[in-house]
């Protein structure tokens, strides 16, 4: 089975600051892969950023960056510069290869909250 | 590109009652997905498709049907709708293959659902 815990329901942050938001995980699939997404008050599902479980190096996209740490079971996501349009709920994702493609398991997500 | 659409966006039903959820994707995809997310609880699969003619249960399949006559459509039915399905409902869609464990899930805006 697979897990993702996620343990801060709620952060707090001036603007400007960076933040990180904590994943950890759980599979016994040796192939996965590791998702953020952002739902803000809209309510629709972003995509922010992917890691493989191979993946050398930790991914980036603009602003995000996603920690990885793979021993740990781990995959954090950190958002440098925080503006105020980051205030959202998000999600950690993972999926094993063995699992399907299309077979997310979520985490309980996190609301961030970017205070002027 | 629409992307994923679903309709209606808002719904309320009386117990007992039954209704279809609606999914088209214009991507082409193979694997398609229905999650309902609840309140703390994360997105959570319901049912899903790795293709025309095949479905498979997720995690929460119960009092929910779905099938899969086309590549583009991906209904969800209610047979007897109940008060533990209120929820918001997430249809999803991916392209199969590929790299392991890649590529994004893209979600549709989702649709509320309120049981009286």
């Amino acid at each position: 089975a697979q897990k993702i815990t996620q343990t801060q329901p709620g952060m707090f942050v001036q603007e400007k600051e960076a933040v990180t938001l904590d994943c950890t995980y759980d599979t016994s699939d040796p192939s996965y892969g590791l998702f953020w997404y952002k739902q803000p008050s809209s309510g629709e599902m972003i995509f922010l950023i992917y890691q493989g479980s191979y993946d050398q190096q930790n991914a980036t996209e603009g602003r995000y960056s996603l920690n990885f740490q793979k021993a740990r079971k781990s995959a954090n996501l950190v958002i440098s510069a925080s503006q105020l349009g980051d205030s959202a709920m998000y999600f950690c994702a993972m999926r094993g290869y063995r699992q399907g493609a299309q077979k997310l398991v979520f985490g309980q997500g996190t609301r961030l909250t970017i205070n002027p | 590109n629409a992307g994923v659409t679903q309709t209606p966006k808002f719904q309320v039903l009386k117990t007992g009652q039954s209704m279809t959820l609606q999914c088209a994707q214009d991507m082409n995809h193979e694997y398609m997905s229905w999650y309902r997310q609840d309140p703390g609880m994360g997105l959570r699969l319901i049912h899903y498709s790795v293709g025309a003619g095949i479905t498979d249960q997720g995690e929460v399949p119960n009092g929910y049907n779905v099938s899969r006559s086309t590549t583009e459509d991906f209904p969800l039915r209610l047979l007897s709708a109940a008060p533990s399905q209120t929820s918001v409902y997430f249809c999803a869609s991916i392209q199969g293959g590929g790299r392991r464990g890649a590529g994004e899930l893209f979600f549709g805006e989702g649709s509320r659902l309120t049981v009286l």
